[in-house]
């Protein structure tokens, strides 16, 4: 699986848009990108995933570059509760083999 | 759908004991479970692989004879940490795939074992 890499650490004030970058420069063809996230002291939620699309759900939309070489997660109104550690991660789609955690970005909101 | 539970949520044992973690699909069969280890601010770590009725899969530098891994359903897969030490104590998570198709792995809530 291709290498992600991803800021230490941001701050988001509640009710903004909180944008979290992932670099990802060797992906291939084949492999998605995912987003989870973990929660203090509790197992890894997951968020969204895609191949080339923008996509978007109910918690969280995600925007890949035409290259593929990055995407972004964007949290469309940030709350206290989206406080947490987001990872990316790129893989082969679906569930095929296992999921390699990188350090991830710990995203501050704060009132 | 796709709910994964595991049990204890937190666990204080002495050391030289054995501690058991449980990890159960509720709502699907779990063909693969996936055992990892999280120490504090640090990433979580691939300790092993399981498939239902086959010997897990370690990762390297992760003992086997220490983590017993076993997976003996669909739904059931168990992590005993034998004769623990303080050096032992760590979130332990678990994840398993069968019932979310591209969604790819569903987490159980951890588990906080504290060797004192």
């Amino acid at each position: 699986d291709a290498k992600t890499t991803q800021p230490p650490s941001m701050d988001c004030a509640e009710g903004r848009a909180a944008n979290l970058p992932c670099n990802h420069s060797t992906i291939s063809g084949n492999e998605y990108v995912y987003w989870y996230r973990q929660i203090h002291s509790q197992g890894p939620q997951y968020i969204i995933h895609g191949l080339k699309n923008n996509e978007t759900n109910e918690m969280a939309s995600l925007i890949i570059t035409e290259d593929r070489k990055s995407s972004t997660l964007i949290l469309p109104h940030a709350t206290l509760r989206d406080t947490a550690v987001y990872y990316c991660i790129v893989r082969v789609g679906g569930s095929q083999g296992n999921l390699i955690f990188g350090k991830g970005t710990k995203l501050s909101v704060k009132p | 759908g796709a709910v994964v539970s595991q049990h204890p949520s937190w666990v204080i044992c002495k050391s030289g004991t054995s501690v058991k973690i449980e990890c159960r699909s509720l709502d699907f069969q779990a063909t693969t479970m996936f055992w990892y280890r999280q120490f504090p601010k640090q990433s979580l770590m691939l300790m092993a692989t399981s498939n239902e009725g086959s010997k897990a899969t370690y990762e390297q530098g992760v003992e086997k004879d220490k983590f017993l891994i076993n997976h003996a359903s669909l739904t059931l897969s168990t992590l005993t940490v034998t004769s623990a030490h303080p050096e032992d104590s760590s979130f332990y998570i678990c994840s398993a795939s069968g019932g979310q198709g591209m969604r790819g792995y569903t987490f159980g809530s951890g588990t906080r074992l504290t060797v004192v």
